[in-house]
């Protein structure tokens, strides 16, 4: 079955400091991972995709099948980083499997 | 740029009544989903909706809901006899012509049972 795991429910790191929240996913196939965003009072926005490989925000997302990790980086957090960042995967369904999420809280 | 819209923002009921949650998906999305979030815990999904039926169903998707698309532009939840445990925030999401692309997700219903 899909599992994604978030160890972390909470990373509170200082302005300027490097942030990864960590993603580990199992599923048997070739599934697609997203990282999305919730702001305080918003909704739910995709952040990344593994397969665009792009940066947003200064974040990107390595998809390392070895290890089944998509872990999310920035090299140098900002305050207004601080949001709930929640690790999906999809398989061949679309459904999404989201992880437990990990509040990330950028300190001033 | 289009969004996800979904009525109420918040719905309290009587444990036992029926509850219909509203989602407006963007307009050129053909597949739809809808997400739970019970406080303090993960988003799970619940349903996903293709070309007006149902494509796949959670364990959690029980007989006491059902989805609809009535009128080609909405997209509805029905939960039939409410339960204490069906208190949540009730996402909804679509996606464009294929699956596995980026689902857009509403603001969600907070859903409260008494």
């Amino acid at each position: 079955a899909q599992r994604v795991t978030q160890p972390e429910k909470l990373l509170s790191v200082f302005k300027g400091a490097p942030v990864e929240l960590k993603c580990n996913y199992s599923y048997s196939g070739s599934p697609e991972l997203f990282w999305y965003v919730q702001y305080s009072r918003q909704r739910l926005q995709l952040l990344l995709r593994h397969i665009s490989r792009e940066s947003i925000k200064g974040f990107t997302a390595d998809l390392n099948k070895g290890e089944t990790s998509f872990h999310l980086k920035k090299p140098f957090a900002q305050e207004e980083d601080s949001a709930m960042y929640y690790c999906a995967s999809s398989g061949n369904t679309g459904k999404l499997i989201f992880g437990q999420g990990t509040t990330l809280q950028v300190k001033p | 740029e289009p969004e996800v819209t979904q009525t109420p923002s918040h719905q309290v009921t009587q444990m036992g009544q029926e509850v219909i949650l509203r989602c407006v998906p963007i307009s050129n999305h053909l597949y739809f989903y809808w997400y739970r979030q019970i406080l303090g815990q993960k988003v799970e999904f619940l349903v996903s909706f293709y070309n007006n039926e149902i494509s796949e169903k959670s364990e959690i998707f029980d007989d006491q809901f059902s989805v609809e698309r009535p009128d080609g532009s909405n997209f509805t939840l029905k939960i039939r006899s409410t339960k204490l445990e069906d208190s949540a925030m009730y996402f909804c999401a679509s996606s464009p012509q294929y699956s596995n692309q980026p689902q857009h997700f509403g603001d969600g219903t907070r859903l409260s049972i008494l």
